[in-house]
């Protein structure tokens, strides 16, 4: 069964920095896009940034442009989220999915809270 | 970026039919489709419908998704107490090299 594992959520100051990281398993995640979501509490779904099969195309949404930036491990099957300059309105649960023309998988989650 | 629009709510009643919408632009929706999630709170999202409006082994066929222009529609017939979440719609937009998402409708089942 396809599974997705966040981790790597936490607390983090303002103007710091966090990296998230999402492990697949039961699929190699080079086979696809993966994507990053988020939601903020009580809010809506965001889509934040995506990779391609090889890691040799990233996409950002303009809010995080700059500041995130997205990676990939294909040895490990992992997918990266570097987050800097996090800022309040960072706070939210971040998703990791993967996307063969849909949003098809997803993981569990991890919270990430930006407060001093 | 701009997003899609979805209604914040609708309320049908157990055993009735709920059509949920979802509107965009010739460069999202109506270019390449939408897909829907499904949402219980305090649980990650789920795939309902694939943007050809097909869905994914082991959805109900309770749930079916259409489009019409730059108008995607989620029918939800004999309304369950299960069904009670919030349902996204999702695009890619060919303008904004990114995807989006609608801001969500919360169905209440009466």
């Amino acid at each position: 069964e396809v599974q997705l594992v966040e981790s790597g959520g936490g607390l983090a100051q303002p103007g710091g920095s966090l990296r998230l990281s999402c492990a697949a398993s039961a699929f190699t995640s080079s086979s696809s896009w993966m994507h990053w979501v988020r939601q903020a509490p009580g809010k809506g779904l965001e889509w934040v940034s995506g990779i391609d099969r090889d890691g040799s195309q990233t996409i950002y949404a303009d809010s995080v442009k700059g500041r995130f930036i997205i990676s990939r491990d294909g040895v490990d099957n992992t997918v990266y989220l570097q987050m800097n300059s996090l800022t309040g309105e960072d706070t939210a649960v971040y998703y990791c999915a993967r996307e063969l023309g849909s949003f098809d998988y997803w993981g569990q989650g991890s919270l990430v809270t930006v407060s001093s | 970026q701009a997003g899609l629009t979805q209604p914040p709510s609708v309320s049908e009643g157990l055993r009735q039919t709920a059509t949920l919408a979802c509107t965009g632009d010739g460069n999202n929706v109506g270019d390449q489709g939408a897909t829907w999630l499904q949402q219980h709170r305090g649980h990650p999202p789920k795939l309902l419908t694939y943007r050809n409006d097909s869905r994914p082994s082991g959805i109900s066929e309770r749930f079916s998704a259409s489009r019409s222009g730059n108008t995607a529609s989620l029918t939800i017939s004999g309304l369950q107490p299960e069904d009670e979440a919030d349902y996204y719609c999702s695009a890619w937009d060919r303008s904004l090299h990114a995807w989006v998402f609608g801001g969500g409708t919360t169905l209440t089942v009466l």
